[in-house]
């Protein structure tokens, strides 16, 4: 099983709603990513997780709040959003972070609209 | 900080090939990716070359490596209609005890009959 998968597939919410993404993996893999992509632009790193503990944080707002509550599945709680937050939510995952070559691999993404 | 370039568009015959170029930032880079991705879709990952290579061939997919001026190239040869998709390619940079990826801002490849 070489994939990641991520639900639901689209989402709109209003900016007083709490939603949660989620993203599962079976390979083994001890890191998981989430991404947000705007569109026609590349996707920029929100936070990393590397054998379940966060890693990196890319100064997300906190309105966006990761979880990871075992090494298969990633969560990301979303409060209190702006309609700028709309974008395709991007989950990925890696052998180890910390290898030189660091394949991730893609899930096809949850397309949020912040109404 | 710099971006990792990238031409916005190319159109190119069913049949010709395609050069896809990048410019990116970190020469420490020890890998360099490019990903694809389709409309409504995650990103694939294509092909990589390890910073001590300057080619690597792959079926129809040949990667170029300048790391003297930091620049990265892809040729698809024989371009097919479902080449058509957003080429990325990708750094990795290590930073906060491991390597993330800084995409380059992206190469919309348009394939025509």
């Amino acid at each position: 099983d070489t994939e990641v998968t991520q639900t639901p597939k689209h989402l709109v919410m209003g900016m007083t709603n709490k939603k949660s993404l989620k993203c599962e993996q079976h390979m083994g893999h001890r890191a998981m990513y989430w991404y947000k992509q705007k569109a026609k632009k590349p996707p920029e790193l929100m936070f990393v997780y590397s054998y379940e503990k966060l890693s990196i944080n890319e100064s997300v707002p906190s309105r966006f709040s990761p979880e990871c509550p075992n090494s298969s599945l990633l969560n990301l709680h979303l409060h209190a959003l702006q309609p700028e937050d709309s974008a395709l939510y991007l989950c990925a995952s890696s052998q180890d972070w910390t290898n030189a070559y660091n394949e991730q691999f893609f899930g096809p993404g949850t397309r949020l609209t912040v109404l | 900080g710099e971006d990792v370039e990238q031409s916005l568009f190319l159109s190119v015959r069913e049949g010709d090939s395609s050069v896809i170029n990048c410019t990116y930032t970190d020469s420490s880079s020890t890998y360099l990716y490019w990903y694809k991705q389709e409309p409504g879709a995650g990103l694939q990952l294509l092909t990589y070359i390890f910073s001590n290579m300057d080619m690597k061939q792959d079926q129809r997919l040949t990667v170029l490596l300048n790391k003297k001026d930091k620049h990265l190239s892809l040729r698809i040869a024989d371009t097919q209609t479902g080449d058509s998709a957003i080429y990325f390619c990708a750094e990795s940079i290590l930073t906060g005890g491991g390597n993330k990826l800084t995409f380059g801002t992206g190469t919309q490849l348009k394939v025509e009959l």
